[in-house]
């Protein structure tokens, strides 16, 4: 089946870095991925839509200059989580779309802020 | 606005027991309904796939079923393990690009 990869799998960086994770398709294109949040005994929200060569749709509340999202290739998203704070830690997930609609989730990246 | 729940929040059973958990959602209109495993601190695993125009899937122990009338989903687990024990999330597709997550219920199997 088609599977879905992130990297890296779990990162602690200090208060005030970015960080970028990555997400790729690695046997289909994908022109479509999404990128979700997971926040300890929650459940999963989608922050934003990232589509190949066009600028990622938002969920509301969600804050597009902190969370950067590229979609430059169609195996390739990556999320940059920009001047990061404690309250962004969390588990990040992307998923992929494939031509048939199908999708495909990623294993997951955890993020901890220092 | 779709809203997915899910009952109970967490359960837990001793070894061997059929164990039956529930998911429900507000809106019929769905493409598809995905129930998944989370272990503790990682991603997630599909577990079954049901889409709109079907009323069950089976794999193994694992059967769900869907009711799209009545808004409601249910994940059976037959002869329950202690490596069953994790949290279970549904999914429901309510768009082409939309999916919305339940809370999940976790479980715990008691050896």
């Amino acid at each position: 089946g088609a599977v879905v990869s992130q990297h890296p799998s779990w990162v602690i960086c200090k208060s005030g870095t970015s960080v970028k994770i990555e997400c790729r398709s690695l046997d289909f294109q994908a022109t479509t991925m999404f990128w979700y949040r997971q926040f300890p005994k929650q459940s999963l929200m989608l922050m934003a839509t990232s589509n190949e060569g066009s600028k990622a749709t938002y969920e509301q509340g969600v804050e597009k200059d902190k969370f950067l999202i590229n979609h430059a290739s169609l195996t390739l998203s990556t999320l940059t989580v920009t001047s990061a704070h404690p309250e962004d830690s969390s588990f990040y997930i992307c998923s992929a779309m494939d031509r048939a609609g199908e999708q495909y989730f990623g294993p997951g990246t955890r993020l901890t802020v220092t | 606005k779709q809203e997915v729940t899910q009952i109970p929040a967490a359960l837990s059973v001793p070894e061997g027991e059929n164990l039956v958990l529930n998911c429900s959602f507000t809106d019929s209109a769905i493409y598809n309904l995905q129930w998944f495993r989370q272990d503790p601190g990682k991603g997630l695993t599909s577990l079954l796939l049901i889409q709109s125009s079907q009323r069950e899937q089976t794999s193994g122990r694992l059967n769900a079923s869907l009711d799209k009338s009545s808004g409601r989903s249910t994940l059976y687990i037959a002869a329950s393990q202690p490596g069953d024990s994790a949290t279970y999330l549904c999914a429901v597709r309510t768009s082409y690009d939309k999916v919305i997550f339940g809370p999940g219920t976790s479980l715990s199997v008691i050896p």
